[in-house]
C-alpha cells in the first residue's frame, strides 16, 4: 500500500511565524502535491512537483514556498503565517498515473 | 472560474435507498474523471474513476457515468450505508506536460445517510 506521512497532524502558530509542514511518500513516486482544504472551496493546488528540485506553483500559491530535496519528500513552507492560512493542508503523490494518494491531512491553526 | 462544479453542497438520504451525486465540468480537454471520499480529520481516498472513452464504471455499491456532450458526471451509491456518511469530491484530469497530470477538484458534497 501506498503511505504518505505528514509529519504534524495538528499544529498551533503565531501570526509571523514560520511554519514547516513535511510530507513523506514511500513508493518511489515522480509527482508531489501540497493542496489546502476549506469549508466551501474543496481543494485548492497550492504547488506540485514533477522531480526533485522541481517545483510548480498552483492555482493559490502566494504565501508559501515548498522544497523537494529529495525524491520522497516535499516540504511547505510558510514564510510568515497569517490568520487566513488557517486550514487543513493535505499532501499528496502519484505516479504517471492520475491517482493521487493522500496524506492523512495537517489542521494548522495560526493565531 | 470554476473548472469543476459540485452544485449541491449537501445531500441527505435514507439508508438503503440510492445516492447520486452530481459534477459538472467545462473544460473539453479534461479525459479522466475520479471520485475521492473524505471522513473528517483524514485525507480524501480514491473511490472510482472513468475515462473519457467510457460512460459508465462500476464497482460493487458505487457506479460513475459520463455524459460528455453534456459535460456531466454522476456517482450512484446503491443501496446506501450510514458509513457512506463523508465529504465527496470530484476530480477532473488533464495531461499536464512533463508526462503528468493535475487533477482539478470541485468544492465537494456532504452526504448524510440517514440510519
Amino acid at each position: 500500500d501506498v503511505k504518505v506521512t505528514q509529519s504534524s497532524r495538528y499544529l498551533v502558530k503565531r501570526t509571523g511565524e514560520k511554519v514547516f509542514l513535511e510530507c513523506v511518500q514511500d513508493m518511489d513516486h515522480e509527482n508531489m502535491f501540497w493542496y489546502r482544504q476549506d469549508p466551501g472551496l474543496g481543494l485548492r493546488l497550492i504547488y506540485f512537483s514533477y522531480d526533485v528540485k522541481m517545483k510548480e506553483k498552483g492555482d493559490i500559491p502566494e504565501g508559501y514556498s515548498v522544497s523537494r530535496e529529495k525524491k520522497e519528500r516535499f516540504s511547505l513552507i510558510l514564510e510568515s503565517a497569517s490568520t487566513n492560512q488557517t486550514s487543513m493542508y493535505l499532501c499528496a503523490s502519484s505516479l504517471l498515473t492520475r491517482e493521487l494518494f493522500f496524506g492523512e491531512g495537517s489542521r494548522l491553526t495560526v493565531l | 472560474d470554476q473548472q469543476v462544479k459540485q452544485n449541491s453542497p449537501s445531500l441527505s438520504v435514507q439508508e438503503g435507498r440510492i445516492s447520486i451525486l452530481n459534477c459538472d465540468y467545462t473544460n473539453s480537454m479534461f479525459d479522466y474523471f475520479l471520485w475521492y471520499k473524505k471522513y473528517p480529520a483524514e485525507g480524501p481516498t480514491f473511490l472510482i474513476s472513468i475515462s473519457s472513452i467510457k460512460d459508465k464504471n462500476e464497482d460493487g455499491r458505487f457506479t460513475v457515468f459520463l455524459n460528455k456532450s453534456a459535460k456531466h458526471l454522476s456517482l450512484h451509491i446503491v443501496p446506501s450505508q450510514p458509513g457512506d456518511s463523508a465529504v465527496y469530491f470530484c476530480a477532473a484530469s488533464a495531461y499536464s506536460g512533463a508526462g503528468s497530470y493535475q487533477l482539478t477538484f470541485g468544492k465537494g458534497t456532504k452526504l448524510s445517510v440517514i440510519p
